[in-house]
């Protein structure tokens, strides 16, 4: 079973931030915080991970919570291109993903 | 630089049939995954691959397996197919040394596999 509990839709308008939220409250000291998104007809595609530092890179930035229970994925500036299923993972070493569900993003014209 | 590919694109068998589903891993990569994405549901674990070995499996049957070729190639072969064998078959590659693979994963556009 998935580790994480994200909620089931969101929506955005265009060209607005995105705080896309994930609670992880069993999380250990060794799972690193991984996000893949999976737009439509497409593979996952993986977005951002970190561990306990907030994480920036050129698709979204990753905040962790100190105390790493909870963690939100950003996106600065939605785009319709954004409009896709967001996975939030924990995974540590060499082990497999495993997704959930994930939160079905919207993103308004 | 090549991503990675998946063939066929779609796929209609029936029942008790085999199939077989094949991936191209991105160049340099020598890690192969296999994920099944039922109807609205996240993808699932099937099995992972490093040279040409099985090296992590999931909670699925023995009819389903899988090879690793010496470019790194992978093919996943399900034997006597069952309706719920319906889904997005997904290939991720990524590049893992002795073992661990911990870099992300790249993956494919997937196999749709219909069984009737």
């Amino acid at each position: 079973d998935a580790k994480t509990t994200q909620p089931n839709s969101m929506e955005s308008n265009e060209e607005e931030p995105v705080h896309l939220p994930c609670n992880h409250s069993t999380i250990s000291g060794t799972d690193y915080i991984h996000w893949y998104r999976q737009l439509p007809s497409q593979g996952p595609e993986y977005v951002i991970h970190g561990l306990t530092s907030n994480v920036n890179n050129r698709m979204a930035s990753l905040a962790i919570a100190e105390d790493r229970k909870s963690s939100t994925l950003i996106l600065h500036r939605a785009t319709l291109r954004d409009a896709a299923v967001y996975y939030c993972i924990l995974r540590v070493g060499n082990t497999p993903l495993v997704f959930g569900k994930g939160t079905r993003l919207s993103v308004i014209a | 630089e090549t991503g990675v590919t998946q063939s066929p694109t779609h796929l209609i068998k029936t029942r008790g049939q085999q199939v077989t589903l094949r991936c191209s891993s991105q160049s340099g990569h020598n890690t192969v995954s296999w994920y099944q994405q039922a109807l609205g549901q996240g993808p699932q674990f099937i099995f992972q691959y490093y040279r040409e070995e099985e090296n992590g499996r999931g909670n699925f049957p023995p009819r389903f397996s899988g090879l690793q070729f010496p470019n790194y190639s992978s093919e996943l072969n399900v034997n006597a197919l069952e309706l719920d064998d319906s889904a997005l078959y997904l290939c991720a590659s990524s590049h893992g040394t002795s073992g661990s693979a911990w870099g992300e994963q790249f993956f494919g556009p997937g196999t749709r596999l219909t069984v009737l």
